[in-house]
């Protein structure tokens, strides 16, 4: 089955570590993207990629880091830097040309004390 | 003000009753994204319009560009509709070309 997987599901860390949340499309999708998202907030970008080796910031990439040296994987590190990282974290995916459609993971919860 | 904002935040509903969720947006726009995320997070979707209407099972979508508004019914509610539904639109050009802003979502919650 194609889709996209998030793990994990629910993540704790302590203040002041960093952490990193992995996102896997086996899609053959080009572009990729990862999404916070807060209680009674839409859904915000963080970063996107249409290319392996590129990606460029969204609305809220203070405190965050991507990488994408594959084309199936696009992993967020939520560094110390980032004030309030308690939230739900969605990666989705899509084709550059074709279609505007955007397919989502399961997200990740990520709790920070 | 938000580009995109729905109506209402929350929505309670009995089984077997007809539900609206309303979307207006302020932006120019090349389609607009009906998604439902249930209580575990996932997001998936529902619909993706970029005129007139579209019907998938007891759900059906409409758009009116010129009024830049969008609606997604439920005919028949039922408790396994409950979730949050979100409206997003997709840019139509300028530096945002094809970029996603989301609505801040419709929680539903259908009693039986």
């Amino acid at each position: 089955d194609g889709g996209i997987t998030q793990s994990p599901k629910y993540l704790f860390r302590k203040e002041g570590q960093n952490v990193t949340l992995s996102c896997e499309q086996n899609l053959n999708h080009d572009a990729m993207y990862w999404y916070r998202q807060d209680p009674g907030q839409g859904l915000r970008l963080i970063y996107y990629s249409q290319i392996v080796n590129d990606f460029q910031k969204g609305d809220i990439a203070e405190g965050y880091s991507v990488s994408r040296e594959k084309k199936e994987s696009f992993p967020l590190t939520v560094t110390s830097a980032q004030k309030n990282p308690t939230a739900f974290y969605l990666c989705a995916s899509k084709r550059l040309a074709g279609s505007y459609e955007q397919y989502f993971g399961p997200g990740t919860r990520l709790t920070v004390t | 003000k938000n580009e995109v904002e729905q109506s209402p935040q929350n929505l309670t509903a009995q089984e077997g009753e007809f539900i609206t969720i309303n979307c207006s947006y302020s932006v120019g726009i090349s389609a607009l994204h009906w998604l439902q995320q249930h209580p575990g997070g996932g997001i998936v979707s529902l619909f993706m319009l970029s005129s007139g209407k579209k019907k998938h099972g007891r759900l059906i979508a409409t758009i009116n560009i010129q009024e830049k508004h969008s609606s997604l019914h439920i005919t028949a509610s039922h408790p396994r509709d409950s979730a949050v539904y979100i409206c997003a639109v997709i840019h139509a050009g300028g530096t945002s070309y094809g970029k996603l802003t989301f609505g801040q979502g419709t929680i539903l919650t259908v009693h039986p």
